[in-house]
């Protein structure tokens, strides 16, 4: 199994600015993906995070908007660049460790943008 | 078009009673299908897998089902009960990549 902590738990911003959330895992992991769950909706994945390259992002998710950072086996965060109101929703991170086939998730952060 | 679709409604059941939840997709091939928990304001939680050649699989109250041939699983939750209100989500494996495909989510209320 994995454990995983994100941070922030929830945060409210102003519309141009920018959000950092982090995740941490308690053990190596290869890939970490990110997910944005929009409210009542399931989960659409922005990017799978690799340490030591760069994210590959889904249709529709762009690095600029988006840039994520991923410097050792156990961490990753997410930004969510010049806000608007449209990106108000919970970002999830998860892992996938090689020995098993389900996947973990932290607590998500849920962002809302005024 | 790739789609996974639940159960189109919401679920409200009798406590004590099965809840039979749905999860169809179409243009996948999935390796696995797995079932997920989540509570409002948490991540999702694994629940169950389930092979592509296994029809089925049960896990205390839980049980799963997979038809490939219809493109369809059931997810049952039998003897219900109030603890087990939460929004459960279907999500498929392919054989490709390491990414899944969740579907759109059934919140299920269990009334007392």
């Amino acid at each position: 199994s994995a454990v995983i902590s994100q941070k922030p738990s929830r945060d409210i911003c102003q519309r141009g600015t920018s959000l950092t959330i982090q995740c941490q895992v308690d053990s190596q992991v290869t890939m970490m993906f990110w997910y944005r769950q929009q409210p009542g909706q399931s989960l659409t994945l922005i990017a799978t995070a690799n340490q030591g390259s760069e994210a590959t992002y889904e249709s529709g998710f762009v690095i600029d908007k988006f840039p994520i950072s991923r410097p050792n086996l156990t961490f990753s965060t997410l930004t969510v660049s010049n806000m608007s109101p449209e990106d108000s929703s919970i970002y999830l991170c998860s892992v996938r460790p090689p020995t098993g086939s389900e996947a973990f998730f932290g607590q998500g952060t849920r962002l809302t943008v005024v | 078009s790739q789609k996974i679709e639940q159960n189109s409604e919401a679920l409200n059941i009798q406590e004590g009673k099965t809840a039979t939840l749905t999860c169809n997709y179409t243009n996948y091939s999935p390796a696995y299908l797995q079932w997920y928990r989540q509570d409002p304001g948490r991540g999702p939680v694994f629940l169950l897998l389930i092979r592509e050649n296994e029809k089925e699989k049960r896990k205390e109250r839980l049980k799963v089902t997979f038809d490939t041939t219809l493109k369809q699983s059931l997810f049952h939750i039998t003897a219900s009960q109030p603890a087990d209100s939460a929004t459960y989500l279907c999500a498929l494996d392919t054989h490709t990549g390491n990414q899944f495909y969740f579907g759109t989510g059934t919140s299920l209320t269990v009334i007392p």
